[in-house]
């Protein structure tokens, strides 16, 4: 079955350090992968799509088959990147597709 | 303004007082779904629609129906609530299904069932 893992609830950086959100799956299948992100008292809205290999608001995630995972890397942490952050697997069948969440690591950044 | 509605923002309800939250789209999006938010356990799918009459299963459907009869509409319905269906709804939607494609969110829905 498809799952993904955020094995970090909270992470707490102080501005300027690296960031790393780390996020594992497991899937049989050809995986798509997404970051979502969610700011306080806004919508969830996409951050990063493993397909476009793009690097948004300073953030990036890579893809790497051989150990599973698509952590989001970002060098700089800055205060407005405190937010949930959710790594998303999406899977396709005959006439179906569906969306896993992982559970969220909520990243905040220490001034 | 492109975007997804939901009505209401917020819900209290009684047990067994049968509910339906309302979502729209005016992206013409093809696919459309609905999540729940809990703490600890992130989003789950409760059900999903490809396009019009057609709609699916996610991980969590139990206590919940939906329908899909106009291309923009997607409503959750709770025939007879209970109190673990408290809960932060989302609606999303997005183009028809293809790699990479971003689901657009609505602002969600808290629900809480007495």
């Amino acid at each position: 079955a498809q799952r993904v893992t955020q094995p970090e609830k909270l992470l707490s950086v102080f501005k300027g350090a690296p960031v790393e959100l780390k996020c594992n799956y497991s899937y049989s299948g050809s995986p798509e992968l997404f970051w979502y992100v969610q700011y306080s008292r806004q919508r969830l809205q996409l951050l990063l799509r493993h397909i476009s290999r793009e690097s948004i608001k300073g953030f990036t995630a890579d893809l790497n088959k051989g150990e599973t995972s698509f952590h989001l890397k970002k060098p700089f942490a800055q205060e407005e990147d405190s937010a949930m952050y959710y790594c998303a697997l999406a899977f396709a069948g005959a006439g179906s597709y569906q969306l896993t969440f992982g559970k969220g690591t909520k990243l905040s950044v220490i001034p | 303004e492109a975007q997804v509605t939901q009505n209401p923002r917020y819900l209290i309800t009684v047990t067994g007082k049968k509910l339906t939250v309302t979502c729209s789209q005016n992206m013409n999006h093809e696919y459309m779904s609905w999540y729940r938010q809990d703490p600890g356990l992130g989003l789950r799918q409760i059900y999903y629609s490809m396009n019009v009459e057609v709609t699916d299963k996610g991980d969590v459907p139990e206590g919940y129906k939906v329908s899909r009869k106009e291309k923009r509409n997607f409503p959750l319905i709770l025939e007879s609530p209970s109190p673990n269906q408290t809960s932060l709804y989302f609606c999303a939607s997005s183009r028809v299904v293809t790699v990479g494609n971003e689901q657009f969110f609505g602002p969600g829905t808290r629900l809480t069932v007495l």
